[in-house]
């Protein structure tokens, strides 16, 4: 059974940093591609970032300040968020496997605010 | 980029009622296309991908198709569990876009 578990939510200030990580298991990692996928609070879903082992993609709104990464050895996929905005706001769901989303996580909270 | 659009916003049907959902692609996008399902305070469910094939254990009442860049979803008989919101997700090519969403309740 594949399992996805995000952390490294919480609030920080505007202009601030912050390091999710998500955490597979229950299929081959290094294997497939996955993505960050967010949803302010009340609103649609976004996609945000992928990476794939010959590609990494971002949206318009995180490109520059967000970087997605990932440790194969920890089985974990990383997104570090640079120079938040208050329009960061959201819940931040590491998703895959592949290009459309058949397994989620739960989600981590970030919040922007001062 | 390729913008996504969905009708209606949103809407209010009977239970039993058959349900369609719209999405259309700015430009053509073949077959590329996922729908999802959200209850409410959950975590997005995959329903179909490539437009009109069922994910593993989701209902036969839904369907899908379409290609190109008109498609839709359909819901057969609608039932008390299907009240949601539903979005529909192009992977074409990057950015893997979603549609805006359309709210289902039940009238």
């Amino acid at each position: 059974e594949v399992q996805l578990v995000e952390s490294g939510g919480g609030l920080v200030q505007p202009g601030g940093s912050l390091r999710l990580s998500c955490e597979a298991s229950g299929f081959t990692f290094s294997s497939y591609s996955m993505s960050w996928v967010r949803q302010a609070p009340g609103k649609g879903l976004e996609w945000v970032s992928y990476i794939s082992s010959s590609a990494i993609y971002y949206a318009d709104s995180v490109r520059g300040r967000f970087t997605i990464s990932r440790d194969k050895a920890k089985n974990s996929l990383y997104l570090q968020m640079n120079s938040l905005r208050v329009e960061d706001t959201a819940v931040y769901y590491c998703a895959g496997i592949g290009r459309y989303f058949q397994d989620w996580g739960q989600g981590t909270l970030v919040t922007v605010s001062s | 980029d390729i913008q996504m659009t969905q009708s209606p916003s949103s809407l209010s049907a009977s239970l039993g009622d058959r349900v369609t959902i719209t999405c259309r692609a700015s430009q053509g996008i073949n077959n590329y296309l996922a729908w999802y399902q959200q209850k409410p305070g959950k975590v997005p469910k995959l329903l179909l991908y490539a437009a009109s094939t069922l994910q593993s254990g989701v209902p036969s009442r839904f369907s899908g198709s379409g290609s190109g860049t008109d498609f839709t979803l359909t819901i057969s008989s609608l039932q008390p569990e299907d009240v949601a919101t539903y979005y529909c997700q192009r992977y074409n090519s990057a950015p893997f876009t979603f549609g805006p969403g359309t709210k289902v309740d039940i009238k």
